[in-house]
């Protein structure tokens, strides 16, 4: 089982803001995620990364962008908030393959409410 | 193109009782991986269940298993002697192993468990 991490769990902020929602694992994998959530809905693919120095756009343009300087870290930025960026964020990892089953270890998510 | 259907929206169970929800998916992969997952009003995702394309044993995991009919292409969850605690949204995945790193979700069921 992974240990995955996001912060903060709850954030509300005003339009305009530039924020950044951050994620962490300790297990080393390196394949990492994030998607966007509205309460009850699907989940939509943000970005993800395959490791260090590799990201790619997910099919949900949300005017964010990430970075993967580490493996264990994988933040994600908001430049200028705005309402319809409010949503859950769940940030997720994957173990290499041929570690174990292929799925992925969700984090606790953030909620971000923008004003 | 990767696809999951969930049709039903909203299930109602009583507690004890065994209860399905319907998963359909459409790919172009001859190798797949099909999961489950559990979201609880807290909203963190939690994994459940696996299974590959190449398995020809539906997948069990305690209380629950999957119902896997490839040629229908339908991976139903099972849950069986369903608990209080099992109300939750359940959301059906699936990834390719040859179209890349994205996991398709479906738009969830939201099982509710009578006492």
């Amino acid at each position: 089982e992974a240990d995955i991490y996001q912060t903060p769990r709850y954030l509300v902020i005003g339009t305009g803001k530039k924020i950044t929602l951050e994620c962490s694992q300790t297990m080393g994998h390196d394949k990492m995620y994030w998607y966007q959530q509205d309460p009850g809905m699907e989940l939509h693919l943000i970005h993800y990364s395959y490791g260090v120095n590799s990201t790619e756009k997910g099919d949900l343009s949300s005017e964010s962008t990430v970075s993967r300087i580490r493996t264990e870290h994988f933040p994600l930025t908001l430049e200028s908030a705005r309402p319809s960026h409010t949503s859950q964020y769940l940030c997720a990892s994957r173990l290499p393959p041929g570690q174990g089953i292929d799925t992925q270890y969700f984090g606790p998510g953030t909620r971000l409410t923008v004003l | 193109a990767q696809k999951i259907t969930q049709t039903q929206p909203g299930m109602f169970v009583q507690e004890k009782e065994a209860v399905t929800l319907d998963c359909t998916y459409d790919t172009s992969d001859q190798s797949y991986g099909l999961f489950w997952y559990k979201q609880p009003s807290s909203g963190e995702m939690i994994f459940l269940i696996y299974q590959g394309s190449y398995d020809e044993q539906n997948a069990t995991e305690g209380r629950y298993s999957l119902n896997f009919q490839k040629a229908r292409k339908s991976a139903n969850l099972v849950i069986s002697a369903s608990q209080l605690g099992d109300s939750a949204m359940y959301f059906c995945a699936m990834r390719g192993f040859f179209t890349g790193n994205q996991f398709y979700f479906g738009t969830g069921t939201s099982l509710t468990v009578i006492p």
